[in-house]
């Protein structure tokens, strides 16, 4: 139980396009999800945090207009990068949880992750 | 604030070594939630284990035991008679009740076994 998926695993775009990662858990309801950034031998920094339904809590330093998330649905949730530059290129990570995003006995369970590359 | 370190960038042992990952937390909250998570070549971060500060009992599963010690504000994980498989990179991580379900990391341990 509790998997979270992500697609694509893997992306190359030309500078300037826009490109949309999509995390699902697979066989439980998300209520919390979050989105995590990942530089090579280098730990994990939280971009966001989003709700399902509502707007997604940003961490400081994370621009909201170029890294748009959403969560639609308590199974979905995706990030859009946009107008992506080649200091984008990185390691998108997404986790979930089952509980509100308050509760603090909840685990988070991770997606595989995805590469982008921006040329 | 969180904070949780992880000292050892790199750990390189012979397989069928015993290794300890060390992890030691700082929060003033008294309610917490700590986690240690593997994450493979492939990237995708594995749960291994999830330990309330209400509960000090070391756990054991397979291989795997962790020792919770509030005295020292530690968590640490021991891989016994470690193999290949092992190799991967370690996240300590620690969550509070203020923070929501927020996740603080640690930076992480890599371990590399070799045969």
């Amino acid at each position: 139980g509790a998997v979270v998926s992500q697609h694509p695993s893997r992306v190359i775009c030309k500078s300037g396009t826009s490109v949309k990662i999509e995390c699902r858990s697979l066989d439980f309801q998300a209520t919390t999800m979050f989105w995590y950034r990942q530089f090579p031998k280098q730990s994990l920094m939280l971009m966001a945090t989003s709700n399902e339904g509502s707007k997604a809590t940003y961490e400081q330093g994370v621009e909201k207009d170029k890294f748009l998330i959403n969560h639609a649905s308590l199974t979905l949730s995706t990030l859009t990068v946009t107008s992506a530059h080649p200091e984008d290129s990185s390691f998108y990570i997404c986790s979930a949880s089952e509980g509100l995003g308050t509760a603090h006995s909840d685990t988070q369970y991770f997606g595989p992750g995805t590469r982008l590359t921006v040329l | 604030a969180q904070k949780v370190t992880q000292a050892q960038t790199e750990i390189s042992v012979v397989e069928k070594e015993d290794v300890t990952l060390d992890c030691v937390y700082e929060t003033r909250d008294t309610t917490y939630y700590l986690f240690w998570y593997k994450q493979p070549p492939s990237g995708e971060l594995v749960f291994l284990i999830r330990r309330n500060s209400f509960d000090e009992q070391n756990e054991i599963s397979g291989r795997y035991s962790w020792n919770f010690q509030k005295s020292t504000s530690s968590f640490n994980f021991t891989i016994t008679a470690s193999q290949v498989v092992d190799s991967a990179v370690y996240f300590c991580a620690l969550r509070v009740r203020d923070a929501g379900n927020m996740l603080t990391f640690g930076g992480g341990t890599r371990l590399m076994v070799k045969p």
